[in-house]
């Protein structure tokens, strides 16, 4: 299997302007999560789906922040209007089960001047 | 609420010597515990994991012991090597739900 792919790896990107990152998670998993890593506040989990449908957004820092899961294959997270505080390394994940261990796709870094 | 405590890094240490990642978790009900490892530009990757008091998990000389009554579940390898360098994350998940809680990792450089 392919892995969680991610795109852009890399994101540099103006405060205001708008930035979506994108997430394959792996064939047949049923859940895909969201996170965010910085130095000052380690890995949080913004959001998680199950089966295409959000669970828990809880972590999903301010309403600028939003995710979709259209279909099995395909998710995206959106932030309108990006600050330079947002800069981080997002990472998707997903797993099979409830319970089981997440597979974690490369990251995108995300810059924002 | 659910938290996980580990070591502060950097740890660096000679090659083939021994390696104690130590890791404390305060849970609501029983976790299962995860060491996940993240190389350097990459995601993170389960490194091992045990879902009950006294399991040992274990992978590519790595081992791990769910010990319960000290809520322990530290990482120890017997003789660490350069590529082992990385950065090693413990967490745990209760109530077999999906939300996974981190340490703050700790950073391992292995010299030659």
């Amino acid at each position: 299997d392919a892995g969680v792919i991610q795109s852009p790896r890399h994101e540099v990107t103006e405060m205001g302007q708008e930035v979506t990152l994108r997430c394959k998670p792996i064939s047949g998993h049923d859940y895909l999560f969201w996170y965010r890593q910085t130095m000052m506040r380690g890995l949080e989990l913004l959001i998680y789906f199950n089966n295409n449908v959000p669970i828990d957004d809880s972590g999903m820092p301010e309403d600028r922040f939003s995710a979709k899961m259209p279909n099995a294959s395909f998710s995206t997270l959106k932030i309108q209007p990006s600050e330079p505080r947002d800069s981080a390394v997002y990472f998707c994940a997903s797993t099979r089960t409830s319970g089981s261990p997440q597979y974690f796709g490369p990251g995108t870094r995300l810059t924002v001047t | 609420g659910n938290s996980v405590t580990q070591m502060e890094g950097p740890v660096t240490l000679s090659e083939e010597a021994f390696l104690t990642i130590n890791c404390t978790y305060t849970a609501t009900g029983y976790p299962s515990l995860f060491w996940y490892v993240q190389y350097p530009g990459e995601g993170l990757q389960l490194l091992l994991k045990a879902t009950k008091a006294d399991d040992k998990g274990s992978n590519k000389g790595f081992e791990a012991t769910y010990r319960k009554e000290t809520t322990s579940f530290h990482l120890e390898k017997g003789s660490v090597q350069v590529s082992d360098s990385a950065v090693y994350f413990c967490a745990l998940s209760t109530g077999g739900g999906n939300k996974l809680t981190f340490g703050t990792g700790t950073q391992l450089k292995v010299e030659l």
